[in-house]
């Protein structure tokens, strides 16, 4: 089983539909969760960071942990054709060294 | 400002030149990581640096070889690679590499690296 399981499978919606995004993990050590915007042929862009389980917001995305299952969710509101990108998520543990363990990565197409 | 650069943007090489990417960040940060990520895949941690000193290497070939000048600049220095070493090389930073998660990865753009 890999330490984090991400649906790669392309998914496309019109603009202004909620993007709903997710990624499990097995490793219980993990405590800090990224979720990474990646544009084609560019670097990963942090978009959100999270700590404790709960729900954090920023403009139209909310990043959604939940410890208890090792289910990390991100959402995206009222998506643009901007938004259009693969979305990477990334955690790692508390303490040593930083390794982020990744998912596959999801490509997100907004379609105007 | 969570700036990261990365030259040249593009590579061409033949598989017997040498040539080196490079880094550079002004955050302050202390820890430089190589990232090697294929189409379609997840970044691969390729190298980390703490301090001016190497203190991840994953098993790279050494026809990678990295280097860290001072606490701003890392390059790779690639020499005899193979056509399977295309990808995109991805530079990042953080406050120091050794405070686990809380330490937050900012990535550069990245080098798009062809070997023919």
């Amino acid at each position: 089983q890999k330490e984090v399981e991400q649906d790669p499978g392309p998914l496309s919606v019109p603009e202004g539909a909620i993007v709903s995004l997710n990624c499990t993990y097995s490793n219980s050590a993990f405590q800090y969760f990224m979720w990474y915007r990646q544009y084609s042929r560019k670097g990963p862009e942090l978009l959100m960071y999270t700590y404790s389980s709960g729900n954090k917001e920023d403009g139209r995305f909310t990043a959604q942990v939940d410890k208890s299952s090792k289910y990390i969710s991100l959402f995206i509101r009222d998506s643009q054709p901007s938004d259009s990108a693969t979305y990477l998520c990334a955690m790692s543990g508390r303490y040593g060294n930083n390794r982020l363990a990744f998912g596959k990565g999801n490509q997100v197409v907004v379609i105007p | 400002d969570t700036e990261v650069t990365q030259t040249p943007k593009h590579l061409v090489m033949g598989m017997t030149n040498k040539k080196s990417l490079k880094c550079e960040q002004h955050m302050g940060h202390r820890a430089m990581y190589w990232y090697k990520q294929k189409a379609k895949k997840p970044p691969e941690l390729m190298f980390v640096y703490s301090y001016e000193k190497l203190s991840i290497n994953e098993s790279v070939p050494s026809r990678f070889s990295p280097e860290c000048p001072n606490s701003s600049l890392l390059n790779l220095h690639l020499h005899a690679l193979q056509p399977e070493d295309s990808a995109l090389y991805l530079c990042a930073s953080s406050q120091d590499g050794t405070s686990g998660g809380a330490d937050t990865q900012y990535f550069g753009p990245g080098t798009r690296l062809t070997v023919l």
